[in-house]
């Protein structure tokens, strides 16, 4: 079984560009999470879809970061303007329902914005 | 408002069991206990799960205290592709939500 797919897997941007990441969830994996982790820090919860639907964006930052999941698959998640601060490792996680035990995560993006 | 305490760092040798402690002093009836674990570079990677009785998977055993304060993730004969950050997650029984602590970096040493 294919694992969550994620590009690309490094990035480095100036302060102010946008960027955008790209995730393929488990083929038939309902859920979809975005995470950001900071260095040094466990992974915070940005966003959450259940097929094409936003479940919880209380923690996304919504004046810059944006996400879409077309279709209910493949899902973006979008920066613009970067932020000096959002340098991190942006994981993408993907599970069979909503409240399902195991979450499986991608490799994730690591964002360099200088 | 971190629901789980776990030390920062420990040390174990390869081939002994590992036992990494967390205390979650506050849970609730309906929150389970879980374990993830994150190697260099990678993803996190769920390890268990458990909410009143001690749980044993392929991967590791989770023992829980009866007053379930506190709990032990066990791996019975670590080894050097254990080496990784620990994630000790408190999770109610109805949510979706995990939220990561800073875990505990474990280091197994030859």
């Amino acid at each position: 079984e294919a694992g969550v797919a994620q590009s690309p897997r490094y990035k480095i941007i100036e302060k102010r560009q946008s960027v955008a990441f790209w995730c393929n969830p488990i083929s038939g994996h309902a859920t979809l999470y975005w995470y950001q982790q900071i260095l040094g820090q466990g992974p915070k919860l940005l966003i959450q879809f259940q097929n094409n639907g936003v479940v919880d964006d209380s923690q996304l930052p919504k004046d810059r970061f944006s996400a879409e999941r077309l279709k209910g698959v493949d899902s973006t998640l979008k920066i613009q303007p970067a932020k000096l601060e959002d340098s991190a490792v942006y994981l993408c996680a993907s599970s069979p329902q909503l409240q399902n035990n195991e979450q499986f995560f991608g490799p994730g993006t690591r964002l360099t914005v200088l | 408002d971190a629901k789980t305490t776990q030390p920062t760092s420990m040390d174990c040798a390869e081939g002994r069991a590992a036992n990494l402690p967390c205390n979650h002093s506050t849970i609730s009836g309906n929150e389970y206990v879980y374990w993830y674990r994150q190697i260099h570079s990678q993803g996190p990677q769920y390890i268990i799960h458990g909410l009143k009785n001690n749980e044993t998977n392929e991967m590791a055993s989770l023992i829980i205290t009866e007053d379930r304060k506190s709990s032990t993730l066990i791996l019975p004969h670590a080894t050097l592709r254990d080496t990784a950050v620990y994630y000790c997650i408190v999770r109610l029984v109805n949510d979706y939500k995990l939220s990561f602590g800073a875990g505990t970096t474990v280091t197994v040493r030859a």
